[in-house]
């Protein structure tokens, strides 16, 4: 019910190519849907953020889709740079002052 | 602001010593967390307050404890180390739901 599923587990895309990761949830309390980028060595930091009263969120070339039927969320990077290449990672909480479940991670390396 | 920060960098234990991680926050967030990160495993939750004199266990606990006495401190114990503690562990404080991750702790148990 906590779980946060997330794919690909690797991912790699050419230089200006569009990438694309998924997560799945299945607790329907979650309300907040964060996605946080870590490179090597460092700890993550927070990329985009959406919450369940819209379906998509975009800034610059970052988007989230969101289907909340469905019980899923994606990231989107468009014209993908070599320098977006890091882990990525989805997350989900419910209200209040509660812990982040996070997805297992998505290694995304971007290719010239 | 310096933000999140943790000490030490980098530690090697012997099985069964002990050592506390520290790390310490400067921006007032009451919320602040523990987490190991091993490949393929993600983010795991170990410990988390939600203010000072208050916290409760994550998702892998053992072996572990914390305490908080103060909003800005929030140190992790490592009681008798073992080599399946051997991770990376972050620090992070909250507010308003974004967390604000440490630069972590690699930890190696021999």
């Amino acid at each position: 019910q906590q779980q946060v599923k997330q794919s690909p587990q690797s991912l790699i895309v050419q230089k200006g190519g569009i990438s694309i990761i998924n997560c799945a949830y299945e607790n329907t309390a979650f309300d907040y849907f964060p996605w946080y980028q870590q490179f090597p060595g460092k700890g993550p930091a927070l990329l985009i953020a959406i919450r369940p009263d819209v379906s998509e969120k975009k800034e610059g070339r970052f988007t989230i889709s969101f289907n909340k039927s469905a019980k899923q969320f994606s990231l989107h990077i468009m014209d993908s740079q070599p320098g977006d290449s890091a882990t990525y990672f989805c997350a989900a909480s419910t209200p209040g002052n509660t812990p982040l479940v996070f997805g297992k991670g998505t290694r995304l390396s971007v290719i010239a | 602001n310096a933000g999140v920060t943790q000490t030490p960098k980098f530690q090697v234990l012997k099985t069964g010593q002990s050592m506390t991680l520290q790390c310490a926050q400067d921006m007032n967030h009451e919320y602040m967390s523990w987490y190991r990160q091993d490949p393929g495993m993600g983010l795991r939750l170990i410990h988390y307050s939600v203010g000072a004199g208050i916290t409760d266990q994550g998702e892998v606990p053992n072996g572990y404890n914390v305490s908080r006495s103060t909003t800005e401190d929030f140190p992790l114990r490592l009681l008798s180390a073992a080599p399946s503690q051997t991770s990376v562990y972050f620090c992070a404080s909250s507010y308003m739901g974004t967390q604000y991750f440490g630069p972590g702790t690699r930890l190696t148990v021999l």
